[in-house]
């Protein structure tokens, strides 16, 4: 049973340019969540998604972020226009329900550089 | 929202030495307290966790101990190892908010031989 799975490992951008990093949970899992951490610092909660709802997006910043979990392929975390401070290591993690929802497995992450 | 403070941000023990790391948290409504291990470059690892009705936990040479009244929680490494040399961060989160943990700033740990 492969574990979160996420890519590209490694993205490198322009500024203005859009940045997509896609995530595939655990098989059987169906929520995911998207978390950044910034160099040197600790992870910051984004966004919880179920297939096809947003349910908690409080860290997202308003502008710019976006993200999805359709009802085939995987969860989809875009950044519109990024910019030099959007450069980190954007980690996802996934259950199988919300009730056991606090123990995180996360993926190898997706390190987003933008020159 | 939930504050997590962790100290120290940097330590440096010997092998065989014992490691204490310390967090406190804000939101009494926290009731899972979970450590993550990250190598560099590497993902965070979950290493250990405890959940709010019990005051300590161990696993082998990691425990972790938590006292609700103070709102603090540390983690404590016996027979310091040099694999054990990474950045340990601390996290606070509460059943039924879906795993919207808040994170310490992390402790570099160091061992030297």
């Amino acid at each position: 049973n492969a574990g979160v799975m996420q890519n590209p490992r490694h993205l490198v951008r322009r500024r203005g340019q859009e940045a997509r990093l896609r995530c595939s949970p655990m098989k059987g899992h169906s929520h995911v969540y998207w978390y950044r951490q910034l160099p040197e610092e600790g992870l910051k909660f984004m966004v919880y998604l179920q297939k096809e709802n947003i349910i908690d997006e409080s860290g997202m910043p308003k502008e710019r972020f976006s993200a999805e979990f359709p009802k085939e392929g995987p969860s989809i975390l875009r950044i519109q226009q990024v910019v030099r401070g959007d450069s980190a290591a954007y980690f996802c993690a996934s259950t199988k329900s919300p009730s056991r929802a606090n123990v995180l497995t996360f993926g190898a992450g997706s390190r987003l550089t933008v020159l | 929202g939930e504050n997590v403070e962790q100290h120290p941000s940097t330590l440096s023990v010997q092998e065989g030495d014992s490691a204490v790391i310390k967090c406190t948290y804000s939101d009494s409504a926290s009731n899972y307290f979970p450590w993550y291990k990250q190598e560099l470059g590497k993902r965070p690892q979950l290493i250990i966790d405890i959940r709010s009705n019990v005051g300590e936990k161990k696993d082998q040479r990691i425990a972790v101990t938590l006292n609700k009244t103070a709102k603090h929680f540390s983690l404590h490494i016996t027979e310091t190892q040099p694999e054990d040399s990474a950045v340990y961060f601390c996290a606070a989160g509460a059943t039924g908010t879906a795993s919207k943990l808040t994170f310490g700033t992390g402790t570099r740990l160091q061992v030297m031989l």
